[in-house]
């Protein structure tokens, strides 16, 4: 059912922005990029999502590349506290449910 | 405003045995969904809730399982009975529509012995 590639784990310095990668190269018109997160012990938070053209909220920056076929959550000053899984997942308008890969584990470190 | 609210937060029960599962979404919240992760693996839609109405139990892994939403309010997933591979976190997840995000509660810790 995955629909997506994301690396296994990735570092980043506190302070500087994370920058996380995802591919989607079978994504069709009407599918969605979400990103999740999900802190150790506790359930998954949105971050945001989009459809075609970049987005930013206070949380983080979504850039998505004009083929759609890959996409990059930016975190811009990356703290201890966002230490954790980080799901991108592909949802289509009016679909049921979230379909959580394995993520891409971030460290930050001091 | 609350966020989803789920009770337990822990549960042991021995093999054998039945567990209810509770969920409380945000108010308002038509969509509820249930999700779990066992352990090892990666977290998995298990089914939907538009008010009290099951929209898509697809993902429900056997008829020992049995989720409810009278009144479509709260939720509860029943365990009956319980085996050892059920064991893992059960989240719940409400969203005002379809189409928006879905709030994910705190998770409640299952695990069979």
């Amino acid at each position: 059912d995955a629909k997506t590639t994301q690396p296994p784990s990735m570092d980043c310095a506190e302070g500087r922005a994370a920058n996380l990668p995802c591919n989607h190269s079978t994504i069709s018109g009407n599918e969605y990029v979400y990103w999740y997160r999900q802190i150790h012990s506790q359930g998954p938070q949105y971050i945001i999502h989009g459809l075609k053209n970049n987005e930013t909220n206070e949380m983080a920056s979504l850039i998505i590349t004009e083929d759609r076929k890959s996409s990059t959550l930016i975190l811009p000053h990356a703290t201890l506290r966002d230490t954790a899984v980080y799901y991108c997942i592909v949802k289509q308008t009016g679909a049921n449910n979230l379909f959580f890969g394995t993520g891409t584990r971030l460290t930050v470190i001091p | 405003e609350a966020g989803v609210t789920q009770f337990p937060s822990h549960s042991v029960i021995e093999k054998g045995q039945t567990v209810t599962l509770r969920c409380d979404p945000i108010s308002g919240h038509d969509n509820l969904y249930w999700y779990r992760r066992v352990m090892g693996k990666e977290i998995k839609f298990l089914l939907h809730f538009v008010k009290e109405s099951k929209q898509d139990e697809s993902g429900m892994p056997n008829n020992r399982f049995l989720a409810e939403r009278t009144g479509g309010t709260y939720s509860t997933l029943k365990v009956q009975p319980a085996e050892l591979e059920d064991s893992g976190v059960y989240f719940c997840a409400s969203s005002p529509t379809r189409n928006t995000e879905a709030f994910f509660g705190q998770g409640t810790r299952l695990t069979v012995v």
